[in-house]
């Protein structure tokens, strides 16, 4: 079973930014924060991931807090093309990646 | 921008038939991985494979799956006696080397459905 938590939808105006919360209170030190995306029934979309420190990709930001129990992703302009299912995933084992729910994010017009 | 590439990207196959999902990996890359997706359910990991072996695989990866890597570009994932519920969205990962700071890279999918 995944050991994050995201909220189940969340929704954000075009044009404004999106910050899209995590909690993975289980993680542990050497274990990483990958985010990934869906839109529609298309494959997993690499989106960020991160280790302790906040980092930034010409998709996203993602900072991660000191505690490393949770993290937030954040689109900074969001648009009608970023309405997708975002999964925030704690690799626990060096292999596969396990996906929970994930967070339906509708960007409005 | 490289990409996994997976066809077909519709097979239809009866109750019982074998079936083989194809993907070519990026090219530069040694981690390989299936999963897939029932509608409406959750991305579930199927099997991960690395120099010619399986590394790691779970409950649903049972003897009716096979993978195997027949030409140093292709990545295919056979279904030996298909059943009604595998139907589902088959996906192919790669990945550049292991390690949690190397992310798996998705193709788009192949949607099997049996009938």
């Amino acid at each position: 079973d995944a050991k994050t938590t995201q909220p189940p939808s969340m929704d954000c105006a075009e044009g404004r930014a999106a910050n899209l919360p995590c909690n993975h209170s289980t993680i542990s030190g050497n274990e990483y924060v990958y985010w990934y995306r869906q839109i529609h029934s298309q494959g997993p979309q690499y989106i960020i991931h991160g280790l302790k420190n906040n980092e930034t990709n010409e998709m996203a930001s993602l900072i991660i807090t000191e505690d490393r129990k949770s993290s937030t992703l954040i689109l900074p302009h969001a648009t009608l093309r970023d309405t997708a299912v975002y999964y925030c995933i704690q690799e626990t084992s060096g292999s596969r990646l396990t996906f929970g729910e994930g967070t339906q994010l509708t960007v409005n017009p | 921008e490289p990409e996994v590439t997976q066809t077909p990207s519709h097979q239809v196959t009866q109750m019982g038939q074998e079936v083989i999902l194809r993907c070519v990996p990026i090219s530069n890359h040694l981690y390989f991985y299936w999963y897939r997706q029932i509608l409406g359910q959750k991305v579930e990991f199927l099997v991960s494979f690395y120099n010619n072996e399986i590394s790691e695989k779970s409950e649903i990866f049972d003897d009716q799956f096979s993978v195997e890597r027949p030409d140093g570009s292709n990545f295919t994932l056979k279904i030996r006696s298909t059943k009604l519920e595998d139907s589902a969205m088959y996906f192919c990962a790669s990945r550049l080397q292991q390690g949690w700071e190397q992310p798996q890279h998705f193709g788009d999918g192949t949607r099997l459905s049996i009938l």
